[in-house]
């Protein structure tokens, strides 16, 4: 079956715009993770979904971050007022619950603020 | 405090040969489960396999296996009969209960493997 989807694949913007992460999980998969990979950084948990809900924001750096699911399915990662600090790849992954772990990573979108 | 420490950052083999990427973990949940993720140069994150804390045998799959030593709080995967392929980096990754961020990854620095003909 299709594997995660994440749009757009590579982003540039200017310093100060906002910017939309889209991701669009395995069918049936109730858990969406949203992770940052910097160089400086690793790779970093920012913020994760059970069906809608969004029960932990704490990974999220700064109060620019926000993120939303709809329908139990896409989620859209915003970032506002972009800093070049926010540059990396930002990769999404689901999970599908029912004593299942491994989550499932899509191709990331690469954001570059200049 | 790290969570997940990967000490080699770079590792050599030698194609067909058989390879084994450290990896110790620091947790005081009793419920946990350690990942190997692989990350070719294409920058896609591959599942490679997965040990829970009370399986009683180390996970297997394919060419992957995973040396499980709890006492020693060690997950190292070991690959054997490398191939080019495999060059990639490898990340370690640990969940821990469902309280901490619904079973997010938290991932160390990764091994860069690069196996050679």
């Amino acid at each position: 079956g299709a594997g995660v989807s994440q749009s757009p694949s590579n982003k540039v913007t200017e310093k100060g715009k906002d910017v939309e992460l889209r991701c669009d999980p395995i069918s049936g998969h109730t858990a969406l993770y949203w992770y940052r990979q910097s160089l400086g950084q690793g790779l970093e948990f920012l913020i994760y979904f059970q069906g809608n809900s969004a029960p932990d924001k704490s990974g999220l750096p700064s109060d620019r971050f926000s993120a939303e699911r709809t329908g139990g399915s896409v989620s859209t990662l915003t970032i506002q007022r972009t800093q070049q600090e926010d540059s990396a790849v930002y990769l999404c992954a689901s999970r599908a619950g029912g004593g299942r772990y491994e989550q499932y990573f899509g191709p990331g979108t690469r954001l570059t603020v200049t | 405090a790290q969570k997940i420490t990967q000490t080699q950052p770079g590792m050599f083999v030698q194609e067909k040969e058989a390879v084994t990427l450290d990896c110790t973990y620091d947790t005081s949940d009793p419920s946990y489960g350690l990942f190997w993720y692989k990350q070719p140069s294409s920058g896609e994150m591959i599942f490679l396999i997965y040990q829970g804390s009370y399986d009683q045998q180390n996970a297997t799959e394919s060419r992957y296996s995973l040396n499980f030593q709890k006492a020693r709080k060690s997950a190292n995967l070991v690959i054997s009969a490398s191939q080019l392929g495999d060059s990639a980096m490898y990340f370690c990754a640990m969940r821990e209960g469902v309280r901490n961020s619904g079973y997010a990854l938290n991932f160390g620095k990764g091994t860069s493997l690069l196996v050679t003909p």
